[in-house]
């Protein structure tokens, strides 16, 4: 079964700091990954889409990493601001014959204080 | 460009009752693909549309069925609303060209909050 698992469930930081954020999928044929940022009540937006072959990629103050063979990817924030506070969510995607399937992780909830 | 939009924002219904939500695509964008996200989880994915059909299905009853136009955009209906169908109803377009090999990038819309009582 495919399988997209986050952690933490939650974190808070103090603002200007650093954090980074884990997904371990169990998703195949594994396709590609993304990362979306959902404000509370809002769509998700997207943040970074990485494909097999690349092992990272940014996004102004968000770098997210892949390891394709330890099917494990991190997003890392920098300099943590206020708006930065919202639900990460990491997303795979696996190729079916239908095309692309999307297996949702259940998120990271961030929380940036002063 | 609006992006993706979708109507109504918020709805109330009681058990038993049917609900249509309705989205419009980005503009530039023919395939509609349908999320349930529950409060505090990830989206489920309901279904997915192309040239006016349900092309891909997860895991969800009957009860839950849509339709595409042959402007792009899309309905969803629920029959017989239960109290656990209460979420947020995502919906999110993606570009035409749709291969295996394309990323599929999905823009989503503001969501439609359900509420059933």
């Amino acid at each position: 079964k495919n399988q997209v698992e986050q952690s933490p469930q939650s974190l808070i930081i103090l603002e200007g700091k650093n954090c980074t954020l884990q997904c371990n999928y169990t998703v195949s044929p594994f396709s590609n990954l993304r990362w979306y940022k959902q404000d509370t009540g809002r769509g998700p937006v997207s943040l970074t889409i990485m494909t097999f072959s690349e092992n990272t990629k940014s996004n102004g103050r968000y770098t997210a990493t892949l390891d394709a063979d330890t099917k494990q990817s991190s997003l890392h924030i920098t300099a943590s601001q206020l708006s930065d506070s919202a639900s990460y969510i990491c997303v795979v995607s696996a190729l079916t014959g239908g095309g692309n399937k999307l297996t949702f992780g259940t998120g990271t909830q961030l929380k940036v204080e002063l | 460009d609006a992006g993706v939009t979708q109507s109504p924002t918020h709805l109330i219904k009681t058990r038993g009752q049917q609900v249509t939500l309705r989205c419009s695509p980005k503009s530039g964008h023919d395939t509609v693909s349908w999320y349930q996200q529950a409060l505090g989880q990830g989206p489920q994915f309901i279904f997915q549309y192309y040239e006016e059909e349900e092309r891909q299905r997860g895991n969800f009853p009957d009860r839950f069925s849509g339709h595409q136009f042959p402007n792009y955009s899309s309905e969803l209906n629920v029959n017989a609303l239960l109290l656990g169908d209460s979420a947020l109803y995502l919906c999110a377009s993606s570009r035409p060209g749709f291969t295996s090999a394309s990323y599929n990038e999905q823009f989503f819309g503001p969501g439609t909050r359900l509420t059933v009582l």
